[in-house]
């Protein structure tokens, strides 16, 4: 079946480091995936962070980029200069046009916590 | 307004008793999901509903039912809760195929 791979958390960093939460996938039942990154802060719902539905390119959002990687089944998330507001708890997500829904696929979710 | 919206946000229950809860979304989607979300796990899609089709997870498919009377209604029912039934309920919506789909805060239930 189709399966969403993430860095295990907790992943704690300080403000202004670099990030990378790395995410594999794999799509055995869809034939064009499309690949996400949710995002839930402190008391609030999942949110989207960002998405990419074509092998190749790259999305970026508050920051963020995470480049779809058709050759090594990869989207992994990156920031070059974390904030403290982006302590959060961050999924990587695998969908499609499978079965004409938007089904997803969720890893585990890696916790961020980034230090003053 | 891409507002899900859940009700109750906090459900205590009894082992054995009935649970039902409720979605709405005013966006017009023609999908709505429901996820279970235990601690340290990823969101497990339990059913969604496609218009008025309702599509359940093979492994889930006995324990939980649903009914979508309206466009912007879901609702999620456990006809008799077990202690393992204890977790956050996360209902979503999308409109089109592969879209993103727009969460609602969750209920967290606790059955004792």
């Amino acid at each position: 079946g189709d399966s969403v791979t993430q860095t295990e958390g907790p992943v704690t960093v300080s403000e202004s480091e670099s990030l990378i939460i790395n995410c594999t996938y794999s799509a055995t039942s869809i034939a064009y995936p499309n690949l996400f990154w949710y995002v839930r802060y402190p008391g609030e719902g999942l949110q989207l962070l960002l998405k990419v539905i074509t092998a190749g390119q790259k999305g970026s959002s508050r920051g963020f980029e995470a480049t779809y990687n058709k050759e090594t089944t990869s989207f992994h998330l990156q920031k070059a200069s974390v904030q403290e507001s982006d302590s959060a708890v961050y999924y990587c997500a695998l969908g499609g046009y499978n079965t004409n829904t938007g089904k997803l696929t969720f890893g585990d979710g890696t916790v961020l916590t980034v230090k003053p | 307004d891409t507002t899900v919206k859940q009700n109750p946000r906090y459900k205590l229950a009894r082992v054995g008793k009935p649970v039902n809860l409720i979605c709405s979304q005013t966006m017009n989607h023609d999908t709505m999901y429901w996820y279970q979300k235990k601690p340290n796990q990823a969101p497990k899609l339990l059913l969604f509903y496609y218009d008025k089709i309702l599509n359940r997870e093979a492994d889930t498919f006995e324990k939980f039912q649903s009914s979508r009377p309206n466009n912007s209604f879901c609702s999620l029912y456990i006809g008799s809760a077990g202690l393992e039934y204890s977790a956050m309920y996360l209902c979503a919506s999308s409109s089109g195929t592969g879209d993103e789909q727009y969460f609602g805060p969750g209920t967290r239930l606790t059955v004792l």
